[in-house]
């Protein structure tokens, strides 16, 4: 069975500084991996997404992931932080054309000015 | 442009009384899902569906029923609503890869 943990219910740095946002899992299975993001009073919107292939993954705004089969880790990062990072972020897992998504309970990232 | 509805978008009732809130997206996927997020708890399953007639419980299904009649809707039906049933819910269509595609989200208050 998949699951997926993120580690920090809330994550605050300050503008300018590094975003990370950890994201492990388990899956019997290679799997795909998801990082959405949720702007206040938002539906979720997909910010990058690992299948196959290359294991950095660039998405929106600046980010990127990295998928580290051995350390079973997808963990989101961004160099410089912006204030319009606020918001709500999710890490999930599926079995590769299950359809399913397992969800991360959700990492809020606070910007300090 | 490709996307995902639902309506209404904010909704506040009384408990017993029947609701529904629609859900229709316009990319043809066959897979859909509702979702119910409350703080602490992440997103939760509620039902999801295959294809058209081709529906299943998900995680938290007690107290909804959803109908699947043509592919691009989805609507979720809560026939007796009950105040824990206030959340914020949320409708997903699957595409490629797994990709889900969310609706903008109905914030349902039953009092």
């Amino acid at each position: 069975a998949q699951s997926v943990t993120q580690l920090g219910s809330h994550v605050s740095v300050s503008e300018g500084a590094l975003v990370l946002l950890r994201c492990n899992y388990s899956s019997s299975v290679p799997p795909y991996l998801f990082w959405y993001v949720q702007y206040p009073n938002q539906g979720l919107q997909l910010l990058l997404k690992y299948t196959t292939g290359a294991t950095l993954v660039k998405g929106i705004n600046g980010f990127e992931a990295e998928f580290k089969k051995s350390e079973t880790s997808f963990h989101l990062t961004k160099p410089s932080a912006h204030m319009s990072d606020a918001a709500e972020y999710f890490c999930a897992v599926s079995v590769p054309l299950d359809y399913q998504l397992i969800w991360g309970a959700g990492t809020k990232l606070i910007i300090k000015p | 442009e490709a996307q995902v509805t639902q309506n209404p978008r904010y909704l506040i009732t009384v408990t017993g009384k029947k609701l529904t809130v629609t859900c229709s997206q316009n990319m043809n996927h066959e897979y859909m899902s509702w979702y119910r997020q409350d703080p602490g708890l992440g997103l939760r399953q509620i039902y999801y569906s295959m294809n058209v007639e081709v529906t299943d419980k998900g995680d938290v299904p007690e107290g909804y029923k959803v109908s699947r009649k043509e592919k691009r809707n989805f609507p979720l039906i809560l026939e007796s609503p009950s105040p824990n049933q206030t959340s914020l819910y949320f409708c997903a269509s699957t595409g490629t890869s797994d990709t889900q595609y969310f609706g903008p989200g109905t914030r349902l208050t039953v009092l």
